[in-house]
């Protein structure tokens, strides 16, 4: 079945610990994206891919990177740059043909400063 | 003023009663328009798309989408428990390069 993978489930970051969040796709979708969801508020874009080997940062993109060096795969990197990671975080992807669809989205990775 | 808005609730309504949730974007070239359900710890899971102005209806679920008001609302009929969650509100924004544009989301309450 086509999908979004996000791993892992939980994690967890130790002080000034760089941390990288998995998303994988296999619906052949040329556009990714990376949410931040803080409790009790709503998302907020941090990077987005329209293609290979491009990025473009979000409202929130201090403290992360990311890559997109497959059309599959954008992994996203919370750097000790970040200094409240603690979040839910969402990846999403769409079809770039697809503009009038919504996103799809992966079950999310929750991070969590130790 | 945010592009997208939503009553952030809680709204409360007993079961099976008609749950209405709204939302008003400032994007006039906007053109799609979705509905998402998020339960508590879960993603977001895509439940209504409307493109045209007028009525959607998928089950016990119906959109409305009023262009020239900027106003989108979702109707939820027969409300179930099983209702209760966040319910956001996305506009693909021609201004943003055709991202969606979240709202804040509204927790519905749905009490037995």
């Amino acid at each position: 079945d086509g999908g979004i993978t996000q791993s892992p489930k939980y994690l967890f970051r130790k002080e000034g610990q760089n941390v990288t969040l998995s998303c994988e796709q296999n619906l052949n979708h040329d556009a990714m994206y990376w949410y931040r969801q803080d409790p009790g508020q709503g998302l907020r874009l941090i990077y987005y891919s329209q293609i290979v080997n491009d990025f473009q940062k979000g409202d929130i993109a201090e403290g992360y990177s990311v890559s997109r060096e497959k059309k599959e795969s954008f992994p996203l990197t919370v750097t000790s740059a970040q200094k409240n990671p603690t979040a839910f975080y969402l990846c999403a992807s769409r079809g770039a043909r697809d503009s009038n669809y919504g996103y799809t989205f992966g079950s999310g990775t929750r991070l969590t400063v130790v | 003023q945010k592009e997208v808005e939503q009553n952030s609730g809680p709204l409360s309504v007993p079961e099976g009663a008609i749950a209405s949730l709204n939302c008003t974007y400032s994007d006039r070239g906007s053109q799609s328009f979705f509905w998402y359900r998020q339960y508590s710890g879960k993603s977001p899971e895509l439940i209504m798309s409307i493109y045209s102005n007028g009525d959607k209806e998928d089950g016990r679920f119906t959109a409305q989408l009023n262009k020239a008001s900027q106003y989108v609302s979702l109707l939820i009929r027969d409300s179930q428990p099983s209702d209760s969650a966040t319910y956001l509100c996305a506009v693909n924004s021609y201004n943003q390069g055709g991202k969606l544009i979240f709202g804040q989301g509204t927790e519905l309450s749905v009490k037995p």
